[in-house]
């Protein structure tokens, strides 16, 4: 596509509730990043793919989370058992996996958790 | 481990007057270094970046970033601000080497009064 899509854009869900956030990057870019925007914190890295590599998953909080990356195209970005503590505007960026081009953002799923 | 701080969590300009945000790193690999700009209610995007060529670099906007060395800075300017300058701004340092992921600083938001 012509952008970073993410899906849905809006989420609200109840403590202990599972999750899934979607990621939709650009056509062709093989490289694919999860970050966690929180007011005051800026974007916190998640984890990384790249290609047909292992993910760099050293930026998942904890166990809850876990990400795919299904046909090096579309991700979905999983939360079990949700916490207040998640809720957060979680980012997903794109590239052509060269870092010195930087990244492409999508606009965001905004997660509340009541 | 890489890292960026961003001096200054809120800076507060008048209309023509300059911008300065600043932006340290450590970085135990030679940097990519990237500003990034996020308006209200929109996404992130690339303001400019730094990958090893010219130490002086110009982004969109009338923005500029001049990497030092010796002070491990990357401070973001702009010599004669506009109200349409208000924004969140983050600094980024790469990783590791090429094909790795960003580490973002908490950002520092900039208010323009006339």
């Amino acid at each position: 596509g012509a952008g970073v899509s993410q899906s849905p854009s809006n989420k609200v869900t109840e403590k202990g509730k599972d999750v899934e956030l979607r990621c939709d990057p650009i056509s062709g870019h093989t490289a694919l990043y999860w970050y966690r925007q929180s007011l005051g914190q800026g974007l916190e890295f998640l984890i990384y793919f790249q290609g047909n590599s292992a993910p760099d998953k050293s930026g998942l909080p904890s166990d809850r989370f876990s990400a795919e990356r299904t046909g090096g195209s579309v991700s979905t970005l999983t939360i079990q058992r949700t916490q207040q503590e998640d809720s957060a505007v979680y980012l997903c960026a794109s590239s052509s996996g060269d870092i010195s081009w930087g990244y492409t953002f999508g606009s965001g799923t905004r997660l509340t958790v009541v | 481990a890489q890292s960026v701080t961003q001096l200054g969590s809120h800076v507060s300009v008048s209309e023509g007057a300059l911008v300065l945000l600043r932006c340290n790193y450590s970085s135990s690999v030679p940097p990519y270094l990237f500003w990034y700009v996020q308006y209200p209610n929109q996404g992130l995007q690339l303001l400019l970046k730094y990958t090893s060529a010219a130490t002086l670099v110009k982004g969109i906007n009338g923005f500029e970033a001049e990497f030092k060395k010796s002070e491990t800075s990357f401070h973001l300017t702009k010599p004669s601000a506009h109200m349409s300058d208000a924004a969140e701004y983050f600094c980024a340092v790469s990783k590791g080497q090429a094909g790795t992921a960003l580490i973002f600083g908490k950002g520092t938001t900039l208010s323009v009064s006339s």
